[in-house]
């Protein structure tokens, strides 16, 4: 069965500060993997899917299959990045999504 | 477009009792799946409704059921509701099968089971 994994709950960076959001993940095949995130009072919503290779809101994501990671990157740290972010993995093409747990990244100033 | 909605927002049950969780996709959109989200945990994927039918399911015991009607909205059922079942419902709705993966899901319905 496949697993996602976020090793942490809590991430605490300054603004300006480097993201790294990590995310490990334990399926033999090839999935697809996603980024969700959860801003204050908002619903759950995609950030940014691996097979796209976008850049979102300054996001990056890289699929490592010989680390089996998909870590969420940003290079400077912004107020509003502050949230909830849950990586998920996907067999197939239907609406099964495998979420880890999430992690809430908060920007100090 | 209100996008996704879920009725109740809010609910109360006992042990032993049913609930029914209503879900109205995103304008557009012909597919529904149900989540559980836990406390401190993420969404876990309960099944998908597609073309009226339930298409893919996770691991969840039959307790547990739905149904998609013409319009294309949904409802979960929980029979026989255990303490365990305290938990925040999510639905997701999106287009077509198989799709880009991006899901749009409402603001849920939570669930207290006493």
């Amino acid at each position: 069965a496949q697993r996602v994994t976020q090793p942490e709950k809590l991430l605490s960076v300054f603004k300006g500060a480097p993201v790294e959001l990590k995310c490990n993940y334990s399926y033999s095949g090839s999935p697809e993997l996603f980024w969700y995130v959860q801003y204050s009072r908002q619903r759950l919503q995609l950030l940014l899917r691996h097979i796209s290779r976008e850049s979102i809101k300054g996001f990056t994501a890289d699929l490592n299959k010989g680390e089996t990671s998909f870590h969420l990157k940003k290079p400077f740290a912004q107020e509003e990045d502050s949230a909830m972010y849950y990586c998920a993995l996907r067999v197939g093409g239907g609406n099964k999504l495998t979420f880890g747990t999430g992690t809430q990244l908060k920007v100090e100033l | 477009d209100a996008g996704v909605t879920q009725s109740p927002t809010h609910l109360i049950k006992t042990r032993g009792q049913q609930v029914t969780l209503r879900c109205s996709p995103k304008s557009g959109h012909d597919t529904v799946s149900w989540y559980q989200q836990a406390l401190g945990q993420g969404p876990q994927f309960i099944f998908q409704y597609y073309e009226e039918e339930e298409r893919q399911r996770g691991n969840f015991p039959d307790r547990f059921s739905g149904h998609q009607f013409p319009n294309y909205s949904s409802e979960l059922n929980v029979n026989a509701l255990l303490l365990g079942d305290s938990a925040l419902y999510l639905c997701a709705s999106s287009f077509g099968q198989p799709n880009t993966g991006e899901l749009f899901f409402g603001e849920g319905s939570r669930l207290t089971v006493l």
